[in-house]
């Protein structure tokens, strides 16, 4: 089951802030969240098991509520270098199997 | 650190013939995952091995992919006969175990013609 991220894309000035959200129909056991660039390899950020543990990464960090199904992704004071597709990635536990959103892209201009 | 290493990057080939990707993984890693990105969308898992066992193969074509992971180490992934809608990048990944890190390669560019 392909989770649903939202929004799809938006574009941010350097120092704005940006939340990206990512949703399942079926329970989850963790969530994985990567950053890719054009014509890069995806780059891992964190992965947030289930317990609804909120993770930091500078000023990258992210939430999982088990309850609803969902994760959010946050950006702040973001920097030109964030630009690029974020992927979340889910998993349902029992084996490892990460299923894919299809991105949200996020640019940042100056 | 070494990164994944995948060869080639760019591969171009008619329909109905066949192609092969090869991949090496980050030393120690146990877990070697291909992956197929089509433009626009997010990486569908194709396959994802244990040292040279499968764990996970259920969206892979088997009619005509193929993939194997010799002494738990290097894989290859072939395709035989191309479609042209297998024009995609196929990203080889690796990691150390469940629910950990994901190390990407650079991917092949596969386009059929």
């Amino acid at each position: 089951q392909q989770p649903v991220q939202s929004p799809q894309a938006v574009i941010l000035r350097e120092g704005e802030d940006a939340v990206i959200n990512c949703s399942s129909s079926k329970a989850l056991y963790s969530v994985h969240w990567y950053r890719q660039k054009h014509g890069e390899a995806p780059v891992f950020l964190m992965i947030l098991l289930k317990g609804g543990e909120q993770k930091g990464h500078e000023k990258i960090s992210a939430s999982f509520n088990e309850k609803k199904q969902q994760s959010s992704l946050y950006l702040t004071a973001s920097q030109l270098s964030y630009s690029g597709t974020y992927f979340c990635g889910t998993e349902m536990g029992g084996y490892q199997k990460v299923t894919f959103g299809i991105g949200t892209k996020l640019q940042v201009i100056p | 650190e070494a990164g994944v290493a995948q060869s080639p990057r760019y591969k171009i080939i008619e329909k109905r013939q066949s192609v092969a990707f090869w991949c090496n993984p980050i030393s120690g890693h146990a877990t070697l995952y291909w992956y197929q990105q089509i433009l626009g969308q997010g990486p569908k898992l194709l396959i994802q091995f244990q040292n040279n066992g499968v764990v996970d193969d259920s969206q892979l074509p088997k009619d005509r992919f193929s993939a194997e992971r010799l002494k738990g180490v290097d894989s290859t992934l072939k395709i035989q006969p191309a479609k042209l809608e297998d024009s995609a990048v196929y990203l080889c990944a690796s990691s150390t175990g469940v629910n950990t890190e994901a190390f990407f390669g650079q991917g092949t560019r596969l386009t059929v013609v």
